[in-house]
């Protein structure tokens, strides 16, 4: 079992619909990082959260520390939301490494 | 802005090339690492360094080397290229953060393809 899950693997959805991307993790973290990958290859990274909630724009990403589950919300989904969107664990160890997830591929039809 | 560069897109070398792969961040950044990214295993860690001339394996150095003589520079180096190093190469850099994880920031990559 892979430390770090998403779901779905593939999301196609239409323009203006509530999107959710899940990720589990199953070891103990110090921060979760969700990141965006767009066709040619460049990441960027889109939120660092180690509790609660952060917003940016539409984008909005949860965590429940507890129950070792993330989620990535769009609100108003558009075209240009279409990507890759990556989830990464660092652990509690205190080191900098990532665990990534295998990614969420995203497409939003007009 | 963070600009982390590679040297280049897209390359094709024939196995056994000693195959260099070069990344520069402008931000004065310790960390440095490199990834490699293949479908449906996400990115996976090669290497790591948190300053010049220090550097840690990640979860697959094998076939792989890095040197780190500038702080700004960071070089993967494929001994002798095989097919199975197929793949796209990503450099991030970061800021350390007394131990913990801070945001990475990522090179455009590098698709590498070996015949």
């Amino acid at each position: 079992k892979n430390e770090v899950e998403q779901s779905p693997q593939n999301l196609t959805a239409q323009e203006g619909e509530f999107i959710t991307i899940n990720c589990s993790y199953s070891v103990g973290i110090s921060a979760l990082h969700w990141l965006q990958q767009h066709p040619g290859g460049g990441i960027v990274s889109l939120f660092m959260l180690s509790s609660g909630k952060k917003k940016h724009g539409r984008l909005i990403a949860t965590i429940n520390i507890q129950e070792k589950h993330s989620s990535l919300h769009i609100t108003a989904s558009h075209p240009r939301d279409s990507a890759v969107y990556i989830c990464a664990v660092a652990s509690n160890f205190g080191n900098e490494k990532l665990t990534f997830g295998t990614g969420t591929r995203l497409t939003i039809i007009p | 802005d963070v600009k982390v560069t590679q040297s280049s897109r897209y390359l094709v070398k024939r196995t056994g090339e000693k195959v260099f792969l070069e990344c520069v961040q402008d931000m004065d950044h310790e960390n440095m690492f490199w990834y490699r990214q293949d479908p449906g295993l996400g990115l996976r860690l090669i290497y790591f360094s948190y300053d010049v001339k220090m550097k840690e394996k990640g979860d697959i150095p094998e076939g792989y080397s890095v040197s780190r003589e500038k702080k700004e520079r960071f070089s993967l180096i494929l001994e002798s290229a095989s097919t199975n190093q197929t793949s796209m190469y990503l450099c991030a850099s970061s800021l350390p953060r007394q131990g913990r994880t801070d945001t990475q920031y990522f090179g455009p990559g590098t698709r590498l393809t070996v015949l």
